[in-house]
C-alpha cells in the first residue's frame, strides 16, 4: 500500500456541528500532517505529528482538535467552524525526519454553511 | 520566517514550447520539494532536491537547487497539455515543518 487516504472525501456541515475528518496510511510512515488550503492558494500547514506525538501546532484555533490514535491513523476533529474555514483540507505522511519526501492524500472539500 | 517566491505566477504556452519555472528564498532549506497539483486534488511529489547543485531529471523535467540551497528552479522541455497544472515548490525548514511557494499556474495549448 503506497498511497495516503481520506475520508470523506466531501464534506458539508452547519457552525454548530461536530465532525470528523479521517486519515490513513500504512506505508510506515512516522510522521503524519494537516495542512488547509484554500482556492488559489498554496496548502497551509496546521499541524505535525510526529511519532504520534503533536510536535507543531501552528497557531490554528482550538475548533480544530487533531488526534493521531496510532501510527497509521490521523483524525481532525471539526467543532462550531465559521464559513471561513471552508477549504481544501489535506493530510500528508511522511517516513520520519531522516527522509525529506511528503505524499499527500487527495483531500476533503468542507465546506460549512 | 522562511517564504518562498515562485515565478512565473501565471504561465500559458503553446505545445512544443520549452519553460522554466523559478522558486526563491533569503532563507537556507535543507531539502526541496517540487509538487504538481491538479485542481480539487492533493499535490503530488514530483522531485527532492536535498545538496546545493543538485540536478535531477524527470523525463522532460529538469529540477536543480541553487548551490546556496535557497533556491531552485524546474525547466520543462516541450511541453505537452499534460503537463498543465499548479506547480509547488516547498522548502523543509525547522522541526519537519515544510513552508510551500504561492505555485505556478501552467497552461499548455495543444
Amino acid at each position: 500500500d503506497t498511497e495516503v487516504t481520506q475520508t470523506p472525501k466531501h464534506l458539508v456541515m452547519g457552525m454548530t456541528n461536530k465532525k470528523s475528518l479521517k486519515c490513513e496510511q500504512h506505508m510506515g510512515h512516522r510522521a503524519m500532517y494537516w495542512y488547509k488550503q484554500k482556492a488559489k492558494k498554496p496548502p497551509e500547514l496546521m499541524f505535525v505529528y510526529s511519532y504520534e506525538k503533536l510536535s507543531i501546532n501552528e497557531s490554528v484555533p482550538s475548533r480544530f482538535s487533531p488526534e493521531c490514535p496510532n501510527s497509521s491513523l490521523l483524525n481532525l476533529h471539526l467543532h462550531a467552524l465559521q464559513p471561513e474555514d471552508s477549504a481544501l483540507y489535506l493530510c500528508a505522511s511522511r517516513l520520519g525526519p531522516e527522509n525529506n519526501e511528503q505524499f499527500f492524500g487527495p483531500g476533503t472539500r468542507l465546506t460549512v454553511l | 520566517t522562511q517564504l518562498l517566491e515562485q515565478s512565473p505566477q501565471f504561465l500559458s504556452i503553446q505545445e512544443g514550447e520549452n519553460l522554466t519555472v523559478y522558486c526563491n528564498s533569503s532563507s537556507v532549506f535543507s531539502s526541496l520539494q517540487w509538487y504538481r497539483q491538479e485542481p480539487g486534488e492533493g499535490p503530488v511529489l514530483l522531485v527532492t532536491v536535498v545538496t546545493g547543485g543538485e540536478v535531477k531529471k524527470l523525463k522532460r523535467l529538469t529540477f536543480q537547487f541553487g548551490d546556496a540551497r535557497k533556491d531552485s528552479s524546474l525547466h520543462i522541455t516541450a511541453a505537452q497539455p499534460g503537463d498543465t497544472g499548479l506547480y509547488l515548490c516547498a522548502g523543509e525548514g525547522y522541526g519537519q515543518n515544510f513552508v510551500f511557494g504561492p505555485g505556478t499556474r501552467l497552461s499548455v495549448l495543444p
